[in-house]
């Protein structure tokens, strides 16, 4: 079974308007953390939010948010305002603590920001 | 500061071959990973260090490929006796810590893009 699953290969959505990238994940550890990072085509990998499982609240950082429903293992990553340069992939990882420190990667959605 | 970086940022080598490749991770964090993006099965965890812990090998998919980790810093991944399908690009990252909220985000390097010929 997926550990992380991203159910959107590609997704379009207009500049300035928001767009939600799904993610779910499968674990049976109560302590694991979530992760959400950037791929433009250049190929770095860009952190962009992180939410704890004790986390009581959403993450924000700056026009990304992250949805985290736990009972639902969801954790959707809002992007608001989009801008031209959010073009790129987006992958959702998952570490647990019964697994020491390696990320588990979902296969990515990629973006594209419409002008 | 300076972020993590890798080196080659390109290798092509001829199937059989050896290769190493570098990382040097940023300032101050304990944590080193090393990761591999090919086409086929996307993102996979080869290896990381923590500290004077012994490594954890787990990804490593065959006794081909080997790492370490000198004086808590600089590692290197080689790949011996290469295959065609060990192309990929080969991503490092590094972290505060293993775990623990903030601390355990990993940052990654721009990668090595190997090609075996």
């Amino acid at each position: 079974a997926q550990k992380i699953t991203q159910t959107q290969p590609g997704m379009f959505v207009q500049e300035k308007e928001a767009v939600t990238l799904d993610c779910t994940y499968d674990t049976s550890d109560p302590s694991y953390g979530l992760f959400w990072y950037k791929q433009p085509s250049s190929g770095e990998m860009i952190f962009l939010i992180y939410q704890g499982s004790y986390d009581q609240q959403n993450a924000t950082e700056g026009r990304y948010s992250l949805n985290f429903q736990k009972a639902r293992k969801s954790a959707n990553l809002v992007i608001s305002a989009s801008q031209l340069g959010d073009s790129a992939m987006y992958f959702c990882a998952m570490r647990e603590d019964n697994q020491g420190g390696k990320l588990i990667f979902g296969q990515g959605t990629e973006l594209s920001v419409k002008p | 500061g300076a972020g993590v970086s890798q080196s080659p940022s390109n290798k092509v080598t001829e199937k059989g071959k050896d290769v190493e490749l570098r990382c040097d991770p940023i300032s101050g964090h304990t944590a080193l990973y090393w990761y591999r993006q090919s086409l086929g099965q996307g993102l996979e965890f080869l290896i990381y260090f923590q500290g004077n812990s012994a490594p954890d090998k787990s990804g490593l998919p065959s006794d081909r490929f080997s790492a370490e980790r000198t004086g808590g810093s600089v590692s290197t991944l080689t790949i011996q006796r290469t295959q065609q399908e060990d192309s990929a690009v080969y991503l490092c990252a590094s972290s505060l810590s293993p775990r623990g909220g903030l601390e355990e985000t990993q940052y990654f390097g721009p990668g090595t893009r190997l090609l075996v010929l």
